[in-house]
């Protein structure tokens, strides 16, 4: 059961570059969240989906851009990279809109990023 | 404003000890839903539990118990007969109320737990 997939693991960019964090989930889950967490700091929701073609802006979503072609996957761009955007990523699903039903959010294991 | 306090920043328990994480919570809604989640050190968030706001009846999964009082909007974990492998950051998160599929979660900063052996 592979779950919520994050690609890659870490990445270290030059201000300015640009990237692709690549997500995918294979539990045919409607929908998908991009959050940062900065050091010793909560969640922050970056940008939602409620379906494939829908997307959403959560908190925080200046720097970011977000697409959603298909159900599994969820990739958020980086377009120029700035130091503030130095943090852990977490992507994440669900089966259902956050609190109904029992099935909870499922996290990947996170992108380490730092710009530099 | 929807907002979630978690006051203890930092824990630090002995092995065997009993643990509360306290998290108070503020909303205007009357239909909401709270979570707690586990960071182990290794990153990966885990889910623990999810409470509506309609149930307060307090839960209790093996060590783990929570009690929900809607009286001091708070929302507190205990952790029973800690052990090494509790230590972690744990996160408390309100889920705003029913806006149709825009539900989205509001995270509290999280206290980090420490259990020495």
């Amino acid at each position: 059961n592979a779950g919520v997939t994050q690609t890659p693991k870490f990445r270290i960019l030059k201000i300015g570059q640009s990237m692709t964090l690549q997500c995918a989930q294979d539990m045919n889950h409607n929908y998908m969240y991009w959050y940062r967490q900065d050091p010793g700091m909560g969640l922050k929701l970056i940008y939602y989906s409620v379906g494939a073609g829908i997307t959403d802006k959560g908190e925080v979503p200046n720097g970011y851009n977000v697409s959603r072609s298909t159900t599994e996957d969820f990739p958020l761009r980086l377009e120029l990279a700035a130091p503030s955007q130095t943090s852990v990523y977490f992507c994440a699903s669900s089966y259902s809109p956050l609190g109904e039903g029992n099935q909870p959010q499922h996290f990947g294991d996170g992108t380490r990023l730092s710009i530099l | 404003a929807q907002k979630v306090t978690q006051a203890q920043t930092e824990i630090s328990v002995v092995e065997k000890e009993d643990v509360t994480l306290d998290c108070v919570y503020e909303t205007r809604d009357t239909t909401y839903y709270l979570f707690w989640y586990k960071q182990p050190p290794s990153g990966e968030l885990v889910f623990l539990i999810r409470r509506n706001s309609f149930d307060e009846q307090n839960e209790i999964s093996g060590r783990y118990s929570w009690n929900f009082q809607k009286s001091t909007s708070s929302f507190n974990f205990t952790i029973t007969a800690s052990q090494v492998v509790d230590s972690a950051v744990y996160f408390c998160a309100l889920s705003e109320g029913y806006a149709g599929n825009n539900r989205k979660l509001i995270w509290g900063l999280g206290t980090s737990l420490a259990v020495n052996p």
